[in-house]
């Protein structure tokens, strides 16, 4: 069966400083990734998808990047971290668009 | 642009009792998917159902089925016989075909009380 894993769970940061999130699925081959940010007490908002190795689309303008090494592998990152960049942070993976996404357990970010 | 509206920000019922959470959303599309998402205190994001607008049968999942009605624009979830595990946030969430932009509703906090 297919497992996601996303890591850290908790993260405090200083502002100003960079961000490396990772996020691996397992069981599965060239699925469709996501990245999706969950402000406090509202619903979530697609970052970033992938279909594929090096395939990135982004769908809001920010400080924070995404890439994808490896297959199933999922890097959000930021060079600099505002304050604004807190929140929840959740992965996503599924088979080909029109499928469900499935998410992992999230990050819980935190800039200070 | 696709916007889901969930009208519903808390809600609440009695163990064991039914409960429909709204939610519409705006679209010129034909073809699309809905779901319902459930986000527990643990913050996971777990699918609850999803509908294809192409069918008109509407969706169940053991006790959790849902009311599409297309030419609204309505996708409503009723959880029957609720249980105090069900207390979760829910989400309704709309995607276009061939699309991976999942937009989602902001949420409605339900709360089964014993």
């Amino acid at each position: 069966s297919q497992t996601i894993h996303q890591w850290p769970a908790t993260l405090v940061q200083p502002v100003g400083s960079p961000l490396s999130l990772e996020c691996t699925v397992e069981g599965t081959s060239n699925p469709n990734l996501y990245w999706y940010r969950q402000a406090a007490g509202r619903g979530l908002q697609l970052l970033f998808y992938s279909v594929g190795i090096g395939q990135i689309s982004s769908e809001v303008p920010q400080n924070l990047s995404a890439s994808r090494p490896q297959d199933r592998q999922f890097i959000l990152s930021s060079k600099k971290l505002l304050l604004s960049d807190s929140g929840f942070y959740l992965c996503a993976w599924s088979l080909e668009s029109n499928q469900p996404q499935h998410f992992g357990d999230g990050t819980r970010l935190s800039i200070l | 642009a696709q916007t889901v509206t969930q009208s519903q920000p808390e809600m609440s019922v009695q163990e064991a009792e039914t409960v429909t959470l709204s939610c519409t959303y705006d679209t010129s599309e034909n073809n699309y998917y809905l779901f319902w998402y459930k986000q527990p205190p643990s913050r996971q994001m777990i699918l609850v159902i999803r509908q294809e607008a192409y069918k008109q049968q509407n969706a169940t999942e053991n006790r959790f089925s849902v009311n599409f009605q297309k030419a609204a624009k309505s996708f409503s979830l009723k959880i029957s016989d609720s249980q105090l595990g069900d207390t979760a946030m829910y989400f309704c969430a709309f995607m276009k075909q061939y699309n991976n932009d999942m937009r989602f509703g902001a949420g409605t906090r339900l709360t089964v009380k014993p």
